[in-house]
């Protein structure tokens, strides 16, 4: 059935490095995902809106040179924290939903970044 | 995008049904109420989904009045592993500003043995 999956699951790394997340959709195709970020006993915080073949849409506050998003293909969206630092460290999760009507949406698994 | 108020947390006990109830009043007509669960370093899970009066299936039921301004979640005989943070969303699901989702605080539930 339809998954988004998400990797990686966990990635620890230095201050100043950049990181990527990559969210795949299975099994459907997906013209819009979403980021999302979540801090520890918080709810989630939309971050952008991801649009295949076109630039994403970031939310107010939302640095966009520092979260780069990527969705080059139907079933593909990336998330690249460049410069990443401690105070960029959160969960960070995808989100798809497929192009029938009575799809919901789906979530990925997540990724933990600490950043060092 | 309507906003959402939920309790903070509820206890419960083993075997006993769970409600939470979600206050939407600015639903608007086309808009959907969805429920997810998200247990802690995991993506949300979709519980349920619907529209207005009773939705029900395997896991939970949805009970939303004529007024579609609140509904509530009912978990039946939960068990320890429904221990979880549960989500009411409330969006359009067939536009594309429906689909970009606002979380609200979510309701931390504690089954207890």
């Amino acid at each position: 059935g339809a998954v988004v999956s998400q990797h990686p699951s966990r990635v620890i790394c230095k201050s100043g490095t950049s990181v990527k997340i990559e969210c795949r959709s299975l099994d459907f195709q997906a013209t819009t995902m979403f980021w999302y970020r979540q801090f520890p006993k918080q709810s989630l915080m939309l971050m952008a809106t991801s649009n295949e073949g076109s630039k994403a849409t970031y939310e107010q506050g939302v640095e966009k040179d520092k979260f780069l998003i990527n969705h080059a293909s139907l079933t593909l969206s990336t998330l690249t924290v460049t410069s990443a630092h401690p105070e960029d460290s959160s969960f960070y999760i995808c989100s798809a939903r497929g192009v029938r009507e009575d799809e919901k949406l789906l979530f990925g698994s997540g990724t933990q970044l600490s950043v060092l | 995008l309507a906003k959402t108020t939920q309790p903070i947390s509820m206890d419960s006990y083993e075997g006993q049904e769970v409600n939470i109830t979600c206050s939407h009043n600015n639903i608007a007509t086309n808009d959907y109420i969805t429920w997810y669960q998200q247990f802690p370093s995991q993506g949300p899970r979709f519980i349920i989904q619907g529209y207005k009066t009773k939705v029900t299936n395997e896991v939970a039921s949805l009970f939303i009045p004529a007024d579609r301004k609140s509904s509530t979640l009912s978990l039946p005989r939960v068990s320890l592993s429904d221990t979880a943070v549960y989500y009411c969303l409330v969006g359009d699901p067939w536009e594309a500003a429906g689909n970009k989702l606002t979380f609200g605080g979510g309701t931390r539930v504690l089954v207890k043995p």
